[in-house]
């Protein structure tokens, strides 16, 4: 059974500071992932995919993969108020699976 | 790009009837849908993936017969929740991936809620 894993938080974190959320998974045959952001009563919004080792920057949003560990993180710098709200961690087969998910919670 | 629709956006019935969502794909065709679940509180549960001009493939535990979906076209889908009830209240989102991303990201609807009276 493919696994991807995170914690469940919530992970709070004061305004302008980094959050970061983890996410390992199990099949080390993946070769991309995503990271969904889900505000409450909303639907998922893909806003990160990385495929390759390293770090990939979108604005201040950074996804870093490590293949070899078989983890992929995401980095939100100078975070808001409205950056409250649960990532997912998602890797793709036939389907999606995602992960559980991480509350975050960004207070002034 | 990458626009998904659904409708209605939210949605009340008494129990025992039956409702239908639509799922759209605005700017692309889309081979396949995906049909999610989410209950308050709780993870995405995929239900089942919805393939063009073919038999939907349902996930164990989902009554193929309860949900019914439809793909008619290349960019419709439909989910029919027959003899809903109060059980099947939940937030219902499609999904679906462009053709020609590399990776198969997956666009997501805006959602449907559903509340069984």
């Amino acid at each position: 059974q493919k696994e991807v894993e995170q914690n469940s938080g919530p992970l709070s974190v004061p305004e302008g500071a980094i959050a970061s959320l983890n996410c390992t998974y199990s099949d080390r045959g993946s070769q991309s992932f995503f990271w969904y952001r889900q505000y409450s009563g909303k639907s998922p919004e893909l806003i990160m995919s990385i495929y390759s080792n390293g770090d990939k920057e979108d604005g201040r949003f950074t996804a870093q993969l490590n293949k070899a560990s078989q983890y992929v993180s995401l980095l939100i710098r100078d975070s808001q108020p409205s950056d409250s709200a649960t990532y997912l961690c998602a890797v793709p087969t036939d389907k999606l699976i995602f992960g559980t998910g991480t509350r975050l919670q960004v207070f002034p | 790009g990458a626009v998904v629709s659904q409708h209605p956006s939210w949605v009340i019935c008494k129990s025992g009837t039956s409702v239908k969502i639509e799922c759209r794909s605005l700017d692309f065709q889309a081979t396949t849908m995906f049909w999610y679940r989410q209950f308050p509180k709780q993870s995405l549960m995929l239900m089942a993936t919805s393939n063009e001009g073919s038999k939907a493939t349902y996930e164990q535990g989902v009554e193929k017969d309860k949900f019914l979906i439809n793909h008619a076209s290349l960019t419709l889908s439909t989910l029919t929740v027959t003899s809903a009830h109060p059980e099947d209240s939940s937030f219902y989102i499609c999904s679906a991936s462009p053709p020609g991303v590399l990776y198969n990201e997956q666009f997501f609807g805006p959602g449907t809620r559903l509340t069984v009276l």
